[in-house]
């Protein structure tokens, strides 16, 4: 099956810094990688999604990118602030048959 | 929409106790996800259904574990006997299914087996 796995585990920004999350993934043919903001005590809601067909995609001050040869992604974010802190995962699904598998995620604090 | 609905919230039980974990997925989404969440292994797939039948259970971890979907609109999670090792937080996701493929998750229920 498919195995994702995701770095680092906790990281610690200054706001006004950006922070990047790095995934990689094990099934090629997977070919939906999507990323969830869950912050404390809530639940995982997705912020950004990008598909094999595509190399980036940015939302503002998200961007994620994708490298299909290599099997990894990544979640870039810039001019964090503090309102995004909390957990990120990463996940990647392929097929008809959706079924997320989610990397082990990161906890990303931006101090004030 | 209310979005994804479970019940309850929070759940303490003892060791031993039958425990149920119900779901509501959003109306007209086809595939229905159970996963559990812990600071040791994060989230994981328990199980996965697809228009009310179970596609894959391979992330049930034992024959404690059972889980239902009678109708399209309604999901249960049964722990039997629970154990401590289980205490965890139970996330219900529902996706559209075909070329919406993005997952929305309920509250999550937040088990406490003491």
């Amino acid at each position: 099956g498919e195995n994702v796995e995701q770095h680092p585990s906790t990281l610690s920004v200054q706001e006004g810094d950006s922070a990047v999350i790095k995934c990689t993934y094990s099934d090629s043919a997977s070919n939906y990688f999507p990323w969830y903001k869950q912050e404390l005590g809530k639940r995982p809601q997705l912020i950004i999604d990008i598909r094999s067909n595509v190399g980036e995609k940015k939302d503002q001050r998200i961007a994620v990118t994708l490298n299909k040869t290599a099997k990894h992604f990544s979640l870039h974010i810039t001019e964090t602030q503090p309102e995004d802190s909390a957990v990120y995962f990463c996940a990647a699904s392929k097929g008809g048959s959706y079924i997320p598998t989610f990397g082990r995620g990161t906890s990303l604090i931006v101090h004030p | 929409d209310a979005g994804v609905i479970q019940s309850p919230r929070h759940e303490v039980t003892e060791m031993g106790q039958e425990v149920t974990l119900r779901c509501k997925p959003i109306s007209g989404h086809n595939s229905l996800f159970w996963y559990r969440q812990t600071m040791m292994r994060g989230l994981e797939l328990l199980i996965y259904f697809n228009n009310n039948v179970p596609i894959d259970d391979s992330g049930m971890p034992e024959d404690r574990f059972s889980a239902k979907m009678p109708n399209a609109s309604f999901s249960t999670l049964k722990i039997q006997p629970s154990e401590p090792r289980d205490s965890a937080v139970y996330f219900c996701a529902s996706s559209p299914g075909g070329d919406r493929t993005e997952a929305f998750f309920g509250q999550g229920t937040r088990l406490t087996v003491v």
